[in-house]
């Protein structure tokens, strides 16, 4: 079945020490997407990949960065996890055309920060 | 600026209790309303899209409906199962974002 993976499921690191989420999909769709979910919260959009344009959303902290370097696969870094970046961290995808707009969104990785 | 608001926040319903859940938003040129089931520690699961006002879907209990103003996402006969925080997100602006409602926790009881 066609879908979108996280790796890993859990990821616990240390406070400062760089981490990296990964996220890859076999729908073939163009766009994707990283959101972080912190308890009991909305989605909060990170960034998105147009194909291979960047879109970074004005209040994502420069402490996130995200890298695509291919359409099925695609990785949020972290560069110095803080505390307050513990959170679910969602992928989604998405293709573009009309009335396609629906995003696919991945089971998450949960982040602990210790 | 684009809006979405869901209620009620939580619901608690008896099995076989059909009730319905609301989500309105306030956007400049709808261009689809989503419906997402989201299950503790998982990612959100996507149930419906609705694109005009007067359309439903329906999935197995659930059934949605959209207005120019309001989507209804209606459970029958509900069954402990369908226990989960239902989302309702619209794209905002221009682009690919998606604005989410804080969404409705259902709890189905026996």
């Amino acid at each position: 079945d066609a879908m979108v993976i996280q790796n890993p499921r859990y990821q616990v690191t240390q406070f400062g020490k760089p981490v990296t989420l990964s996220c890859s999909q076999t729908l073939n769709h163009n766009v994707m997407y990283w959101y972080q979910q912190k308890s009991s919260q909305a989605p909060k959009l990170l960034f998105h990949y147009y194909d291979k344009d960047f879109n970074n959303e004005a209040d994502t902290p420069d402490n996130f960065q995200s890298r695509r370097p291919n359409t099925s696969f695609c990785f949020l870094d972290i560069r110095s996890p803080g505390l307050g970046d513990a959170a679910m961290y969602l992928c989604a995808t998405s293709r573009t055309g009309t009335n396609q707009e629906t995003q696919y969104f991945g089971p998450g990785t949960r982040l602990l920060v210790l | 600026e684009d809006q979405v608001t869901q209620s009620p926040e939580a619901l608690r319903l008896q099995e076989g209790e059909s009730s319905s859940l609301n989500c309105s938003y306030t956007v400049s040129g709808l261009r689809g309303l989503f419906w997402y089931r989201q299950d503790p520690g998982k990612g959100p699961e996507f149930l419906f899209t609705l694109y005009s006002a007067g359309e439903e879907k329906e999935k197995e209990r659930l059934k949605a409906t959209l207005t120019k103003k309001e989507s209804f996402l209606h459970i029958t006969a509900p069954k402990p199962e369908d226990s989960a925080t239902y989302l309702c997100a619209v794209p905002a602006g221009g682009g690919n974002k998606l604005t989410f409602g804080t969404g409705t926790q259902l709890k189905v009881e026996l």
